[in-house]
């Protein structure tokens, strides 16, 4: 079975700071790493599409990295806003796979 | 504008009352997919469909049925509910399933069955 592992499970920092999550994954089989950020109430949208070693990418103030022959991707948060609050979730896709596979999320919270 | 339609948003039936939740997209996508999120998991998927006609379980799929006779839907079917299958359903789509766009994914339905 196939298994990734988000931490921490939540946290909880102020308005300007800036911060960081990690998705661990399997490095074997590798195709893509998937980050999603979940707002309350809402679903799921799409933040990053990651597929090579050594992969960077950035949206605003988000970014992410990624680290596929150790089986790792961080999640950038630079300094942080209240409308940044969310579930952030990072999603596997193995080369034999036919879905993604989900970590339990990352659930951020920004006080002002 | 592209997007993925579930009906109902919330829904509240009785044991074994059979149900069915819609999902329909408009992006022509290939893959969709039936998630169910429930406290302390991660999404885990249901059912998904790599185009017409082609269905496959998932890692959770007893209790549910799913159809693909048309690219745009994917109905999740319920025949029997039962308690354990009170959750939060999503269904997705994307274009072909692994493909670097992302997954889209429609609003949610909050199913409790009593």
């Amino acid at each position: 079975i196939l298994n990734v592992e988000q931490s921490p499970q939540s946290l909880h920092v102020q308005e300007g700071d800036s911060t960081n999550f990690t998705c661990s994954f399997p490095s074997s089989n590798f195709y893509a790493l998937h980050w999603y950020r979940w707002e309350t109430a809402k679903s799921p949208e799409a933040l990053f599409v990651m597929t090579l070693n050594g992969d960077e990418k950035k949206k605003g103030r988000i970014s992410a990295t990624l680290n596929t022959k150790e089986g790792y991707s961080y999640l950038y948060i630079k300094g942080s806003q209240p409308e940044d609050s969310a579930t952030y979730l990072c999603a596997f896709f193995n080369q034999a796979g036919t879905a993604l596979i989900f970590g339990k999320g990352t659930t951020l919270s920004v006080s002002s | 504008e592209a997007q993925v339609t579930q009906n109902p948003r919330y829904l509240i039936t009785v044991t074994g009352k059979k149900l069915t939740v819609t999902c329909s997209q408009n992006m022509n996508h290939e893959y969709m997919s039936w998630y169910r999120q429930d406290p302390g998991l991660g999404l885990r998927q249901i059912y998904y469909s790599m185009n017409v006609e082609v269905t496959d379980k998932g890692d959770v799929p007893e209790g549910y049925k799913v159809s693909r006779k048309e690219k745009r839907n994917f109905p999740l079917i319920l025949e029997s509910p039962s308690p354990n299958q009170t959750s939060l359903y999503f269904c997705a789509s994307s274009l072909w399933g692994g493909e670097q766009n992302g997954y889209t994914f429609g609003s949610g339905t909050r199913l409790t069955v009593v």
